[in-house]
């Protein structure tokens, strides 16, 4: 299937806990994207890279790195989780020109 | 910055009505405005967009009007269905912001049968 993938779907771990989401799309996009979706299901974008480089970064606490080893995927770490972490991380993917972003399925994640 | 504001933040309509969803945008460069659809747990998903250099689009039972003038731009349901019910999202973004969508605050719409 051609498709934007996440994983994991539910991460529910501890505070203080380090923790990496994973995405890869398979659609030929040369840009890729994170997005934290919260409780009142406010959709802000945090990250972009195109082509590996980062071109987007948003003021995000820096306990959050993202990386791109190549086009096709890009992972976001996540370091000193807290109790305002827990959100939905959804990634997403476009080609640079045409700007029809595609969503991942998601990543639920809960911090206790 | 870009900033989105959409309204109402829920809305209900009876199967078979009509449902409009406003949104307002500041930045005057913005080009390119996407409509999603997000259902209970699942993924946004674009239903229809729209690019500065058009008034309005339609594709069977949806439609969007920009109006770059006052800055607006609207998405219109017709003949609703149950399954029209899921949060919408409304975003707009300019060329050279290397796709960074400024999305809404959504619109929670719930169509009763």
């Amino acid at each position: 299937d051609t498709a934007v993938s996440q994983t994991p779907k539910y991460l529910v771990t501890q505070m203080g806990n380090d923790k990496s989401i994973k995405c890869e799309q398979n659609l030929g996009h040369d840009t890729m994207y994170w997005y934290k979706q919260d409780s009142k299901k406010f959709l802000k974008i945090m990250f972009s890279y195109n082509n590996k480089e980062l071109i987007i970064n948003e003021t995000v606490p820096n306990r959050f790195s993202p990386k791109s080893p190549d086009k096709a995927h890009l992972n976001l770490h996540i370091n000193s989780l807290e109790l305002g972490d827990s959100a939905v991380y959804f990634c997403a993917s476009s080609l640079r020109g045409a700007r029809t972003q595609y969503f991942g399925p998601g990543t639920r994640l809960t911090v206790l | 910055g870009e900033n989105v504001e959409q309204h109402p933040s829920t809305l209900s309509v009876q199967e078979g009505d009509s449902a409009v969803i406003k949104c307002t945008y500041s930045d005057s460069a913005s080009n390119y405005f996407p409509w999603y659809k997000q259902e209970l747990g699942k993924r946004p998903q674009l239903i229809i967009d729209i690019r500065s250099n058009v008034g309005e689009k339609k594709d069977q039972r949806i439609a969007v009007t920009l109006n770059k003038t006052a800055k607006h731009f609207s998405l219109h349901i017709t003949e609703t269905q149950p399954e029209d019910s899921a949060v919408y999202f409304c975003a707009a973004t300019g060329t050279d912001s290397w796709g960074k969508l400024q999305f809404g605050a959504g619109t929670q719409v719930v169509v009763t049968p």
